[in-house]
Formats: C-alpha cells, structure tokens, sequence
C-alpha cells in the first residue's frame, strides 16, 4: 500500500495564479482531510470531506476549494494565490466505518507552496 | 473552547534524558487525545494515544501521563536518544463527532548526543 500520496512535492505560483493540489489514498478510507503547516501554528484545518461527493469547511478555508468526485482522491484548489498562502499542505485520512478503537489519521508527505 | 495548548515550543534535553511535553485543554467532550511525531520533510504519524478512561499510557519509551480534572495530558520520552529529534504535536477529537482533530501548535525536541 503507498497509503497516502500527494502531488506535487513542491510548487512555486506567482500571486494570482491557480494551482490544484492532490490527494490520493489506497486504504478505503471515508474521512479525507487538508491541513496547513505554518511555523508556530501547528495543524490548521483547511477542507474535510466525510465521503464522496460531500466537503466541509474546517477553521482557515477562505482562498481555498474543494473537491472529493472519488472516494480515493481529495483535491485542494487556490484560484488566485496569495503570499499568506504559502505554507506546507498536508492531506490525511482515516477509516470510519466500522471503524472500531482506531481513530488515527495517516498523513501525507506534504507539499510546499510558496508564492512569490 | 476547541483549543489544545501545548508547550514549551521547543525543547532541548541530553541523551539519556527525560523529555516532557505538556498540552492542555478546554472542551471536556473530547474523547482521545493523540500525539503525533514528525520528521523534517514528512507529514507527522502516530505516535501513541490516550482514552480519557486511564490516566497513563506506555509504549516502550514513551508514555502519556493524562489528568482529566485538570484537563491536561502530557507526552514522556524516557532515555531520549537523538533519533528522538523531532517535532511533536499534541492533538484532541471527539470521537463520535466528524472526527477532525484540534492540534496543538507543536514542540520541537533536539537531543544532543
């Protein structure tokens, strides 16, 4: 199993400019999650989605859409960049259904963005 | 109400020593209450987990102390090694919730050889 997987690793936008991120996980798992690193700020939650076809807002979503048409991929868009958005993103996910004593979420190996 | 606080914000300790992370919280419906670690360049993992329904946890070095009066729980590496080196997050959920977790703002452990 690659467990979760994003692309790409690394991405530099000018302000303005549009990017999608992605997310794709091999574990049949419900509950996707976007997350930002900022130095000092921990995890900050961006978007969730609890199934296909379903998204949420979490505590920073403005800037920020996005999309789960798949069970096993989640994807995060900024259509207009701007340099507050430069950070690491991080997707995780974890199993729901069923899901029994297991509440960890697996995590990513991130993306760092930096818009200029 | 939904935040974890946790310091310090880092951490500098001795080979052989005792590191000792702490994180406090406000919203008592939390229900589990995971740490996380994470390497430079990679997203972070699970590391070790707690119930509100013990007040101690053991995994081989590591061990979460959790005091449920006081709403604070704290991560204990014994004999920390430099390979320990690494930031660590606490964290917070509800688990018959949505699940999202509340992260701490993390602590970066340095053990010096």
């Amino acid at each position: 199993n690659a467990g979760v997987t994003q692309t790409p690793k690394f991405r530099v936008l000018k302000t303005g400019q549009s990017m999608t991120l992605l997310c794709a996980q091999d574990m049949n798992h419900e509950y996707m999650y976007w997350y930002r690193q900022d130095p000092g700020m921990g995890l900050r939650l961006i978007h969730y989605s609890v199934g296909e076809g379903t998204t949420a807002k979490g505590e920073v979503p403005d800037g920020y859409n996005v999309s789960r048409l798949k069970k096993q991929n989640f994807l995060l868009g900024l259509e207009s960049a701007a340099p507050s958005q430069t950070s690491v993103y991080f997707c995780a996910s974890d199993w729901t259904s069923g899901r029994g004593s297991s509440y960890e979420q697996y995590f990513g190996p991130g993306t760092r963005l930096t818009v200029t | 109400q939904q935040q974890v606080k946790q310091s310090p914000q880092s951490l500098i300790v001795q080979k052989g020593g005792i590191s000792i992370i702490n994180c406090a919280y406000e919203n008592t419906a939390f229900d589990y209450f995971p740490w996380y670690q994470q390497f430079p360049g990679k997203g972070p993992a699970l590391l070790i987990a707690i119930r509100p329904d013990v007040s101690e946890k053991k995994e081989g070095r590591f061990t979460i102390s959790f005091n449920k009066s006081a709403k604070q729980f704290s991560l204990h590496i014994m004999d920390s090694q430099p390979g320990d080196s690494a930031t660590y997050f606490c964290a917070a959920t509800i688990t018959s919730g949505t699940y999202k977790y509340i992260f701490g703002t993390g602590t970066r452990l340095k053990v010096l050889a």
